[in-house]
């Protein structure tokens, strides 16, 4: 099966710089995204890497190395609009298919 | 363009009640996905259909059943249920399975917020 671990909760201020990290495990890996969700609301997609390396989107930049089974959410120039919870997913083989598996979610706070 | 809808938007459920989540998507998506989500938790595949008259099972899929109607269409279904099904739960669409070298975007409803007493 799949597994993945992301911490819990990450604090910072408007402005700074976070990094929110996911470890994973799982049996023919096929890539790892990101997904925002903000209270009461949908996940919304952020970004997906399937090779190793830096992806950058605006603000937000997504990082992954496969042979650490390891990824990385980047978020910069914080805004109070980015407290949010953050989830990393993989798709691991399953039954002949690759079906996402999601992490518990990291609980991003910014304060002003 | 809608993009996900769900209905209803909330219910309260007896235990043993049944009822159908319905789900509908208008952005011409071949695969289809019911989650759960509980406080705490990450999103938790219930089950997908890849294409239309496919379904297949996934994570968590005890206690529930679905139907791809049409394209357009996917129902979740609780036959008998239990407070421990107390959730919210999302349907998801994408443009095409997770087959296949190319990442697909799943989008989201708004989901449906259950308690079953």
């Amino acid at each position: 099966g799949q597994s993945l671990e992301q911490p819990s909760e990450v604090t910072a201020v408007e402005g700074a710089i976070v990094q929110i990290n996911c470890t994973y495990q799982t049996s023919g890996f096929y890539g790892l995204s990101w997904y925002q969700q903000h209270d009461g609301g949908a996940p919304t997609f952020l970004s997906y890497n399937a090779l190793d390396g830096l992806e950058e989107t605006g603000r937000f930049s997504s990082f992954l190395s496969r042979s650490d089974s390891y990824g990385y959410l980047l978020l910069q120039e914080l805004q109070m609009k980015d407290s949010a919870s953050y989830f990393c997913a993989v798709r691991g083989l399953s039954g002949g298919s690759y079906i996402p598996t999601f992490g518990r979610g990291t609980s991003l706070i910014v304060h002003p | 363009n809608a993009g996900v809808t769900q209905t209803p938007k909330f219910q309260v459920l007896k235990t043993g009640q049944s009822m159908t989540l319905q789900c509908a998507q208008d952005m011409n998506h071949n695969s289809m996905y019911w989650y759960r989500q509980d406080p705490g938790m990450g999103l938790r595949l219930i089950y997908y259909s890849a294409s239309e008259g496919t379904t297949d099972k996934g994570e968590v899929p005890n206690g529930y059943n679905v139907s791809r109607l049409n394209k357009r269409e996917f129902s979740l279904r609780l036959e008998s249920a239990a407070p421990s099904q107390t959730s919210v739960y999302f349907c998801a669409s994408s443009e095409a399975g997770f087959q296949g070298g190319n990442y697909n975007e799943q989008f989201f409803g708004p989901g449906t917020r259950l308690t079953v007493l």
